[in-house]
């Protein structure tokens, strides 16, 4: 079953925009990772937040977490038409043994 | 370090039929995990190992799916008397139990059932 639902299931933006994707979960978690995903291929780690924390920076991400809402967001700022992909939120159930629950993923397509 | 390797990219076979992947895990990760992937859909969780131990089964492996870990190294997944709902992508993925949590995907073997 998956946890994580992602919204919204498809993201059209003109390059240079801001794209923001959401993510809600159902159970406690230890932490909540995304994921970016291109077409035929593997999944890429992006950034992982942790239950303590509300919110991280990597470079042009960045992950917000509200464990009362139980929700995630996650923001890439001056997209690039190379940002065009899938993005999949994961999350780390308490308990759960680092075995991880991926929701369905968010198409963002980055127009140049 | 190679990154995790999954071999073969692409299998078609007909009903009936068994297949079986392999998965090569980054050299120092005790932990491998195999997912599932439809079109349209997030990976499925299906198994993990630690080391060669098999510690979780998801009840999407019926019987006729089987995953080994021999040595703690590499994972085959085999899929026995294959039906066209097994068509999908398999993904694997390492990590090491303790750190992050973070998992290293490989680019996975993509299953077509005739």
């Amino acid at each position: 079953s998956q946890q994580g639902e992602e919204d919204p299931q498809a993201l059209s933006i003109q390059e240079g925009e801001n794209a923001t994707m959401n993510c809600s979960y159902k159970t406690s978690i230890n932490n909540l990772q995304w994921y970016r995903q291109n077409s035929g291929r593997g999944l890429v780690h992006l950034i992982l937040i942790r239950s303590n924390e509300r919110e991280k920076h990597s470079g042009r991400l960045r992950v917000t977490l509200d464990t009362s809402k139980k929700s995630s967001s996650l923001l890439i700022t001056a997209s690039r038409a190379a940002d065009t992909a899938s993005y999949f939120c994961a999350t780390d159930a308490t308990g759960a043994n680092s075995k991880l629950t991926f929701g369905k993923g968010i198409t963002l397509s980055v127009r140049p | 370090d190679t990154g995790v390797s999954q071999d073969p990219r692409h299998k078609i076979t007909k009903r009936g039929q068994n297949v079986t992947f392999r998965c090569d895990p980054i050299s120092e990760h005790n932990r491998l995990y195999w997912y599932r992937q439809t079109l349209g859909q997030g990976p499925e969780f299906l198994t993990y190992f630690q080391n060669e131990a098999q510690l979780e089964k998801s009840r999407l492996l019926s019987d006729r799916f089987s995953a080994e870990r021999p040595k703690g190294s590499f994972s085959t997944l085999e899929i026995q008397r294959t039906e066209q709902g097994d068509s999908a992508m398999y993904l694997c993925a390492s990590s090491v139990a303790g750190r992050t949590g973070e998992l290293f995907f490989g680019e996975g073997s993509r299953l077509t059932v005739l």
